[in-house]
């Protein structure tokens, strides 16, 4: 079945420093999400992408959904404390009875001693 | 409601007893989801749901997990005589079921098995 890559799969962040991680994919997605899970809670979507090519910023974020449709990255600018999370990628094919999201194993995002 | 809602948060249970885990979805929203989430892991998808029917099953492990929805809105995740690796967080998520609908999560039901 489909897999992506997530890497790396965890960092310490420094506050102020920006953070980049990324997602590859065995094969190709219509739509690239990437969400956030704090402890005890469900992910949150930060960032939906629909076209390859596209570039998104929402805030400090930005993601960019891959020309291939195989890969996607999201960047964090000059990253706060509560940035610290778990950050998920998932693709999705949409259309026919295939409706579930394919996750990355998430990238673990931790403050620097 | 405003969100997702899962209940139970927590549960506890012993290895061979059923579980039953409840998910309410965001009011009109036409598809629901069952992941699992096992410590330090992705999600990984059970069943989904597109009004009453489940057209893809694919993600349920074995056949002691089953899951049903009625009335287009609540879905129930059974897990019968449960054992020890069945241990994980059950998320529920829901969308408009439109093709480039958001899956917005519910915060889980904890599931231990001893």
């Amino acid at each position: 079945g489909q897999q992506l890559n997530q890497s790396p799969q965890s960092m310490f962040i420094q506050e102020g420093e920006d953070v980049s991680m990324n997602c590859t994919s065995s094969s190709i997605f219509n739509t690239w999400l990437w969400y956030k899970q704090d402890p005890g809670e469900g992910p949150v979507l930060l960032i939906a992408l629909y076209k390859a090519g596209e570039l998104t910023s929402n805030g400090r974020l930005t993601a960019q959904f891959g020309i291939t449709r195989k890969d996607s990255f999201l960047n964090i600018s000059a990253s706060i404390p509560s940035d610290v999370g778990i950050y998920f990628c998932a693709g999705y094919n949409y259309g026919g009875s295939q409706g579930n999201l394919i996750f990355g194993k998430g990238t673990k995002l931790s403050v620097k001693p | 409601g405003a969100g997702v809602s899962q209940s139970p948060s927590n549960k506890v249970t012993e290895k061979g007893k059923d579980v039953e885990l409840r998910c309410d979805p965001i009011s009109g929203h036409t598809a629901l989801y069952w992941y699992r989430q096992s410590l330090g892991q992705g999600l990984e998808f059970l069943i989904y749901f597109q009004g009453n029917s489940a057209p893809d099953k694919s993600g349920l492990p074995s056949d002691r997990f089953s899951a049903e929805r009625t009335g287009g809105s609540v879905s129930t995740l059974t897990i019968q005589r449960t054992q020890q690796e069945d241990s994980a967080v059950y998320l529920c998520a829901s969308s408009s079921g439109s093709p480039s609908g958001t899956q917005y999560f519910g915060p889980g039901t904890r599931l231990l098995v001893l």
